[in-house]
């Protein structure tokens, strides 16, 4: 069975930073590119960027609204991805949710979603 | 990166069908038949519906369907149940290893 465990949100300055962890398992996670979406209160999900697996070279693409002050990163040894944040604004408040590709036929759509781990960037 | 466009909410009652429209570019839904689609109950996860435009994953209900005409992609409800009220958001791989969402419709079972 798929698990998926967000965590490091919580309440953050504007202009701070946060990392935040997903810890995967019940599939192989070594293969398997890992997206990010978040969802603002009371709004829409946005897709904020994703990783690819060793054999793509980790190769990451990010969301306009985040390039430039984000980061993915993956740990095939700990099963676990990371959205790194900085420069954070109060428009970045939200649910994050990390979503791994578990298989070749759900590549471009997502299939499991964790609880999310809630971000708040206020002063 | 512009959002897809769905309409803000619809309703319907219980028994009738609904369609929810989500429209895109040239450069997302209307060159990729990678649409996809998610429910959304209040204070719940996102839950995948329909895949690649009509596509259904195990244990979806059949009521549900997907269809896509150029640059626009629907999402259709038959036999509408009280459960079926949720929020619902389209998304399309948008090339380049990118993708994009819908702003979300709000389902009303009347």
């Amino acid at each position: 069975e798929v698990q998926l465990v967000e965590s490091g949100g919580g309440l953050v300055q504007p202009g701070g930073s946060l990392i935040l962890s997903c810890a995967a398992s019940g599939f192989t996670f070594s293969g398997s590119a890992v997206h990010w979406v978040r969802q603002a209160s009371g709004k829409g999900l946005e897709w904020v960027g994703h990783i690819g697996s060793k054999t793509k070279s980790y190769a990451t693409v990010y969301g306009e609204s985040v390039k430039g002050r984000f980061t993915i990163s993956r740990d095939d040894s700990k099963n676990t991805a990371y959205l790194q944040m900085n420069s954070l604004k109060t428009e970045d408040t939200a649910v994050y949710y990390c979503l791994p590709v578990t298989s070749p036929g759900t590549k471009y759509y997502f299939d499991y979603w964790g609880q999310g781990t809630l971000v708040t960037v206020s002063s | 990166q512009s959002a897809l466009t769905q309409p803000a909410s619809v309703s319907g009652s219980p028994g009738q069908s609904i369609t929810i429209s989500c429209t895109g570019t040239s450069s997302d839904v209307g060159i990729y038949n990678l649409v996809s689609w998610y429910q959304q109950h209040p204070g719940k996860a996102p839950k995948v519906m329909i895949f690649e435009v009509y596509k259904r994953p195990s244990g979806v209900s059949n009521r549900f369907s997907g269809s896509k005409s150029g640059n626009t992609a629907s999402l259709t409800i038959s036999g509408l149940q009280a459960e079926d009220e949720a929020d619902y958001y389209c998304c399309s791989y948008a090339g380049r290893f990118t993708w994009v969402f819908g702003g979300g419709t709000k389902l009303t079972v009347l």
